[in-house]
């Protein structure tokens, strides 16, 4: 069973602390992407990548930036976090441009 | 930046019952896809369906596409509990990797 994981489901952190989410795939996809879901915003794309070392900057990147040092793992790093940034973050993978994505279950961050 | 647009926002509906939800998009589109959210979790695909075909069935889901109408409908049947979710459509394009969602429907089965 495809599987995509991140590593909490629960976060809180203080405004200006550097924050690491972390995502891993275990399908071998090219694709990874890291979203923010705001209520009645549906989802927003922060940055995503279509290989290793590769990043592309989505709709909302300003006071984020991501790491993808192999094929299976995308992190998302919130260099100085604040309140404005207190949502919940999906990650996500696809084979191919434009597929299907897999999900993971969401990590819901508070920042204080 | 957003392209789907879903109708309606909410949806409220007896167990048993039918749910259609649409969907409207602005660009030319290689495929249109269905996703649903429960209550504060992962999205999971239903049903993808290319710019090519018109309609697509998927167990209790159907799912029509109009590409001149730059428009899509989900038709649950016989609705459950268990449907009560947030569900969502994203179009793939062929000049993008990233796919485009919309805002969502929030469709909720009353027992």
């Amino acid at each position: 069973d495809v599987k995509v994981t991140q590593s909490s489901r629960y976060l809180v952190k203080r405004t200006g602390e550097k924050v690491f989410l972390e995502c891993v795939q275990d399908m071998d996809h090219e694709n990874m992407f890291w979203y923010r879901q705001d209520p009645g915003l549906g989802l927003r794309l922060i940055y995503f990548s279509y290989d290793v070392k590769m990043k592309e900057k989505g709709d909302i990147p300003e006071g984020y930036s991501v790491s993808r040092e192999k094929k299976e793992r995308f992190s998302l790093i919130l260099e100085s976090a604040s309140t404005n940034q207190t949502s919940m973050y999906l990650c996500a993978s696809s084979l191919g441009n434009y597929n299907e994505q897999f999900f993971g279950p969401g990590t819901r961050l508070t920042v204080l | 930046s957003q392209q789907g647009e879903e109708d309606p926002q909410a949806l409220s509906i007896q167990e048993g019952e039918n749910a259609t939800m649409n969907c409207s998009y602005k660009t030319s589109i290689n495929n249109l896809q269905w996703y649903r959210q429960n209550s504060g979790r992962g999205l999971v695909h239903l049903i993808l369906i290319r710019s090519n075909e018109r309609e697509k069935h998927s167990g209790r889901l159907r799912v029509t596409l109009d590409t001149s109408k730059k428009s899509s409908s989900l038709l649950i049947t016989a609705s459950r509990a268990a449907d009560t979710a947030s569900y969502f459509c994203a179009t793939g394009s062929y000049s993008n990797y990233q796919l485009i969602w919309g805002a969502g429907t929030k469709l909720i089965i009353k027992p």
